[in-house]
């Protein structure tokens, strides 16, 4: 199966707390890169970040920061010292080949986020 | 990240009638995709077009929905007879960029 989860539906952290967005993934390719996107109330899809199966080495960028461990199948997201700015639905997706040899992308059913001021 | 522009941003619509959603791509893309949103739940994939032909499509693209590109530069999604259910936000996607997916800013649509 080629499957993306984010158990966690919604959550509200006060402002300036840490938060971490969990994402646990299953495929069967050995090569595959996982994405996290974020979707504001205007409703785009903003990219954040993309990683690649080979490469295990966590990211930082600025106030937020990715944890990917092939061991766990997981790849979460953590925002440090969080703003109101960072209130959102946040997707994590996989890229994957399909049965028709074709790349795809399948996405958890997301995490939204509220930052309470 | 280079941008990937849709048109109309929101459209209203009435149940039975045809829409027309386009996207303009980056160029020189080869692989471009559609995506849909019903509203509050995750993105699910439509369609991916290759080379101007369909080359996988999910159950969900059934034969209500079309796609081309008929100048060679604008990708559109067509839905002939617009049902209730087709309400949603749409996205189309491209590869080939060093961010990988691509997304345009997406096309709300509400069927009444």
């Amino acid at each position: 199966a080629q499957k993306v989860t984010q158990a966690q539906t919604e959550i509200s952290v006060v402002e300036k707390e840490d938060v971490t967005l969990d994402c646990v993934y299953e495929t069967r390719d050995t090569t595959y890169y996982l994405f996290w996107y974020k979707q504001p109330p205007s409703g785009e899809l903003v990219f954040l970040i993309r990683r690649n199966s080979f490469d295990e080495q966590n990211e930082i960028s600025g106030r937020y920061s990715w944890n990917f461990q092939k061991s766990t199948s997981s790849f979460n997201f953590t925002i440090t010292a969080s703003q109101v700015v960072d209130s959102a639905v946040y997707f994590c997706a996989l890229r994957f080949i399909s049965n028709f040899g074709n790349e795809k992308l399948t996405f958890g059913t997301g995490t939204r986020l509220t930052i309470i001021p | 990240e280079p941008e990937v522009t849709q048109t109309p941003s929101h459209q209203v619509t009435q149940m039975g009638q045809e829409v027309i959603l386009r996207c303009v791509p980056i160029s020189n893309h080869l692989y471009f995709y559609w995506y849909r949103q019903i509203l509050g739940q995750k993105v699910e994939f439509l369609v991916s077009f290759y080379n101007n032909e369909i080359s996988e499509k999910s159950e969900i693209f059934d034969d209500q929905f079309s796609v081309e590109r008929p100048d060679g530069s604008n990708f559109t999604l067509k839905i002939r007879s617009t049902k209730l259910e087709d309400s949603a936000m749409y996205f189309c996607a491209e590869t080939g960029t060093a961010y990988g997916y691509t997304f345009g800013s997406g096309t709300r649509l509400t069927v009444v």
